[in-house]
C-alpha cells in the first residue's frame, strides 16, 4: 500500500526565516494535497497539485510536485507566527480515498 | 469555515461505552469520509459513504460502524470503547473526486 513520508517531522524556525517541508511517496503520485491543521483543530485545504512540475501558491506559501522523484515540497518564505501548525500532505489512493503523511509540526519563534 | 459541521466538539466517556459522532456535509456534497487522528498513527481513513451507500472502507474496526442518511448527514458509531480509541475524529465531505473539505473534528477521550 502507498505510504507518504514527511520530513522533517518537526521544525522550529525563527520568525522571518524561510522553510521547506517535503513529502515523499512510496508509489507514483497522481496528485498531491497539502493541508494545514492548527493544533487540535480541523484541516484547512491549502492546495492540490495534479501534474508533474506543477507549482501552486496559497497566500505566499508555494508547493511543487516532482513526479519523477515521487515528491512534493512546500515552501514558506519569511515565516510568520500564523504559519505555526501541522502541515499534512495527502495523496489519492484508489477510489476516492486519500492517504496522509503523519504531518510536520511547525513552530515559529518570535 | 469549511461548511462541514461536526458534533459534539468534545466527548468524554468510559471504557466499554458506546458513542455516536455526527457530521453534516457541505450543502450539495454527496460524499462523506470519516478519519481518525491519533498521535502515533496520524490521520487514518476509516470509511466513505456516497449518497447513502458505503463506497470505501479503510482501517475501521468491527466495533465501529457508520451510516449516511437520506439528508446526507452521517453518523459514526463507536462501541465497546477502549482507551486506545481516544483520538480526534474528522469528517470530510467532497463535491467530486478527490477534493475533500474537513470538519472541525470531535475529540473523543475514553477514560
Amino acid at each position: 500500500s502507498q505510504e507518504l513520508e514527511q520530513s522533517p517531522q518537526s521544525l522550529i524556525v525563527q520568525e522571518g526565516k524561510n522553510l521547506t517541508i517535503n513529502c515523499t511517496s512510496s508509489k507514483t503520485l497522481y496528485g498531491l494535497y497539502w493541508y494545514k491543521q492548527k493544533y487540535g483543530e480541523g484541516l484547512i485545504f491549502l492546495m492540490m497539485l495534479q501534474k508533474g512540475g506543477e507549482e501552486k501558491s496559497h497566500e505566499k506559501i508555494t508547493a511543487k510536485l516532482d513526479e519523477k522523484k515521487q515528491q512534493s515540497s512546500l515552501h514558506i518564505p519569511a515565516s510568520q507566527p500564523s504559519h505555526a501548525g501541522i502541515y499534512l500532505c495527502g495523496a489519492p489512493s484508489g477510489d476516492d480515498k486519500i492517504i496522509f503523511g503523519k504531518g510536520t509540526r511547525l513552530h515559529i519563534l518570535p | 469555515d469549511s461548511g462541514v459541521t461536526q458534533t459534539p466538539k468534545h466527548l468524554i466517556t468510559a471504557t466499554g461505552q458506546r458513542v455516536t459522532l455526527r457530521c453534516s456535509p457541505r450543502s450539495g456534497d454527496l460524499s462523506v469520509y470519516w478519519y481518525q487522528q491519533s498521535l502515533d498513527q496520524g490521520l487514518q481513513f476509516l470509511i466513505q459513504y456516497y449518497n447513502g451507500e458505503e463506497r470505501a472502507k479503510g482501517n475501521i474496526l468491527e466495533r465501529f460502524s457508520a451510516q449516511q442518511f437520506p439528508d446526507l448527514h452521517s453518523e459514526l458509531n463507536l462501541s465497546s470503547l477502549e482507551l486506545g480509541d481516544s483520538a480526534l475524529y474528522f469528517c470530510a465531505s467532497s463535491p467530486h473526486y478527490n477534493e475533500q473539505f474537513f470538519g472541525p473534528g470531535t475529540r473523543l477521550t475514553v477514560l
